[in-house]
């Protein structure tokens, strides 16, 4: 089984630049979760897909960063224009749905740096 | 307050224990997640506690401690490749929401 892929998994664009980050859940899980760390800091939430729809996003950051899942199966999380303090590791998570105890799947992460 | 606190850095020698403690808050516990991360790569899960006591899972076991709000990772028969990050996590809410500590980075020395 396939786990949870994440593209790039290193991106180094300019301040005011567009990134798009790309994350493919493994099949059949209806729950997707960005994450982010951010130097020396803990991993954060950004914001969490019921298949399509978007359950939580209180912890986006503001309103340039925008997270979609059109379909209900890979996400992307577009940061435009980028800021310096954008950067950090972007994790995406999946689980396949139904009980809040169950333990996330993560991608490897992308690392962002934003110069 | 909302933090999660463990210790940022542990070593140990080969074939030890080492223990990692973790405390949180207690208002809206759900449930608490340990997970290992080496370097560069997905956090990988370990264990998960919702009830007081001892979840023993080979080598590794987790406590938890509804009450003090604390929890802590057993680590047992240290080997070299137990060397990585690991991460507390506690579960906020009833979609799967974690808030996560700054991670324990574990040195196993031979």
């Amino acid at each position: 089984e396939a786990g949870v892929t994440q593209f790039p998994s290193h991106s180094v664009i300019e301040k005011g630049q567009t990134v798009t980050l790309r994350c493919d859940p493994i099949s059949g899980h209806d729950n997707l979760y960005w994450y982010r760390r951010v130097m020396g800091k803990e991993i954060k939430f950004l914001l969490h897909f019921v298949k399509e729809s978007k359950q939580d996003e209180s912890g986006m950051p503001n309103n340039r960063f925008l997270a979609e899942r059109t379909g209900g199966t890979y996400s992307t999380l577009k940061v435009q224009p980028a800021e310096l303090e954008d950067s950090g590791v972007y994790f995406c998570a999946s689980s396949q749905g139904g009980q809040a105890n169950e333990k996330l799947f993560f991608g490897s992460g992308t690392q962002l740096s934003v110069l | 307050g909302q933090n999660i606190d463990q210790p940022t850095e542990m070593t140990a020698t080969e074939g030890a224990i080492v223990q990692i403690n973790c405390t949180y808050q207690t208002s809206g516990f759900n449930g608490l997640f340990w997970y290992q991360q080496h370097a560069g790569e997905a956090p990988t899960f370990l264990s998960y506690n919702v009830l007081d006591g001892l979840e023993e899972k080979g080598r590794f076991s987790s406590f938890l401690s509804r009450s003090k709000g604390y929890s802590y990772l057993l680590l047992k028969e240290l080997q070299m490749k137990d060397s990585a990050s690991y991460l507390c996590a506690r579960l906020t809410d009833s979609w799967g929401k974690l808030q996560f500590g700054a991670g324990t980075q574990v040195v196993v020395t031979p």
